[in-house]
């Protein structure tokens, strides 16, 4: 069976520090990996989109970028961070295109204070 | 982005009663798919049912089922015989198939009384 395992859970980072987030999967191949960030109370704003290794797509201009190094791996970055960055970050992934499933699974999330 | 709405912020139920969450969306597409996600306490989310746009029967898991109204644009969620874990944050989701990204609803938040 597929997991997705995000860390870390909790962050609390000062403004103008650098910013890591890693998320992985297991039991699957070349998924759809995502990036969110939900809002205190709010629902969920795309951030970043891959398809497949080193192809990212952004949905926001912003102060994050994001990567994925390896099939199964997407890291959210951040070189310096603002009080706006913090948030709850959830991964999430989906079976690629041509499988006929379209549902996405999320990782527990991240829950960043930047102070 | 398509636009998804959830009217209702805040809904309250009996246990063991029945609640139903609306939600609307805007689109011109017409092959999609609709989902619905619970956000408990814990913050993970939950798919909860999926719902294809040509499909006319409308899904069921349980004790959720859907309400879909494809000329509405309508894709109601009701919770029968509520439970005392049911209570959490649901949002209602969008996708074209052409491009597999979610557009979210603002969410209801649903509490279960005992």
């Amino acid at each position: 069976s597929q997991t997705i395992h995000q860390w870390p859970a909790t962050l609390v980072q000062p403004v103008g520090s650098p910013l890591s987030l890693e998320c992985t999967v297991e039991g699957t191949s070349n998924p759809n990996l995502y990036w969110y960030r939900q809002a205190a109370g709010r629902g969920l704003q795309l951030l970043f989109y891959s398809v497949g290794i080193g192809q990212i797509s952004s949905e926001v201009p912003q102060n994050l970028s994001a990567s994925r190094p390896q099939d199964r791996q997407f890291i959210l970055s951040s070189k310096k961070l603002l009080l706006s960055d913090s948030g709850f970050y959830l991964c999430a992934w989906s079976s690629p295109a041509g499988t006929g499933n379209y549902e996405q699974y999320f990782g527990p999330g991240t829950r960043l204070t930047v102070t | 982005a398509q636009t998804v709405t959830q009217s209702q912020p805040e809904m309250s139920v009996q246990e063991a009663e029945t609640v139903t969450l609306s939600c609307t969306y805007d689109t011109s597409e017409n092959n999609y798919y609709l989902f619905w996600y619970k956000q408990p306490p814990s913050r993970q989310m939950i798919l909860v049912i999926r719902q294809e746009a040509y499909k006319q029967q409308n899904a069921t898991e349980n004790r959720f089922s859907v309400n879909f109204q494809k000329a509405a644009k309508s894709f109601s969620l009701k919770i029968s015989d509520s439970q005392l874990g049911d209570t959490a944050m649901y949002f209602c989701a969008f996708m074209n198939p052409n491009d597999y990204k979610l557009s979210f609803g603002a969410g209801t938040t649903v509490t279960v009384r005992a």
